[in-house]
């Protein structure tokens, strides 16, 4: 199985901050015939379902904030919120679709300083 | 719009089973397939498998091999998964998503509370 693990597990950034999180794979979710990561962003708000973000590991789904941003490749991703708001209050998860079974990260809390 | 909507609670007995369906509307039902994630109270998500909507075609999670069986109905754009001999360690939300032929997951359900308790 491939093992997804994020850093930090939480943190807590100022309003209108830059918040970073990271997702390491325990191998490469590239696909090199057609060159793409396959590699998710999740955010689940409490009581809520998770939401789609980012997918093919920098690409943002419609509707999807900009201040949002998705880099990496291979086996290193990163999550990035330019300037954090209130509703960005969430756990995010990094997602592998490159095979199964699918594996998600065990989670990044983001609050507010 | 895509919807995904799921019945709704349950509390079952350890060893008994239970089925959780998943409504789906908005799309063709045939071109996406339908994986099943759960969380336990204050746990990460976990990936219990997945069916082709087309072709009734599984692959489950190995650790619930035996225990879990996915199925589609067609005719009303319906998943359902079963999960068998219950223990208190699949008390959770169990979520259906819609799967595209790219593996990515794009929707997902409302969730169920599924609780297991004597």
């Amino acid at each position: 199985d491939i093992v997804m693990t994020q850093s930090p597990d939480s943190l807590a950034v100022s309003l209108g901050e830059r918040a970073t999180i990271n997702c390491k794979s325990s191998r490469s979710v590239l696909y090199s015939s057609n060159n793409k990561n396959y590699l998710a962003w999740y955010q689940q708000k409490p009581g809520q379902p998770p939401k789609l973000l980012i997918y093919w590991a920098s690409i943002r789904e419609s509707g999807v904030p900009d201040r949002f941003s998705g880099s990496g490749s291979g086996t290193d991703f990163t999550l990035t919120i330019s300037s954090l708001q209130a509703e960005d209050v969430a756990v995010y998860y990094c997602q592998q679709y490159f095979t199964t079974p699918r594996t998600f990260g065990q989670g990044t809390k983001v609050e507010i300083k | 719009q895509v919807q995904l909507v799921q019945s709704g609670p349950e509390v079952k007995k350890p060893g008994a089973s239970v089925k959780v369906s998943c409504k789906a509307s908005g799309y063709t039902f045939t071109s996406y397939g339908i994986s099943w994630v759960r969380q336990a109270p204050g746990q990460g998500l976990e990936w219990m498998g997945w069916i082709n909507g087309y072709n009734g075609n599984t692959h489950y999670a190995e650790n619930l091999l035996g225990r879990v069986t996915m199925t589609t109905d067609t005719s009303t754009s319906t998943a359902y998964m079963e999960l068998r001999s219950l223990r208190s360690d699949d008390t959770a939300v169990y979520y259906c998503a819609r799967e595209s032929v790219a593996a990515l997951i794009d929707c997902w359900g409302q969730g169920t509370l599924v609780t297991v308790s004597s």
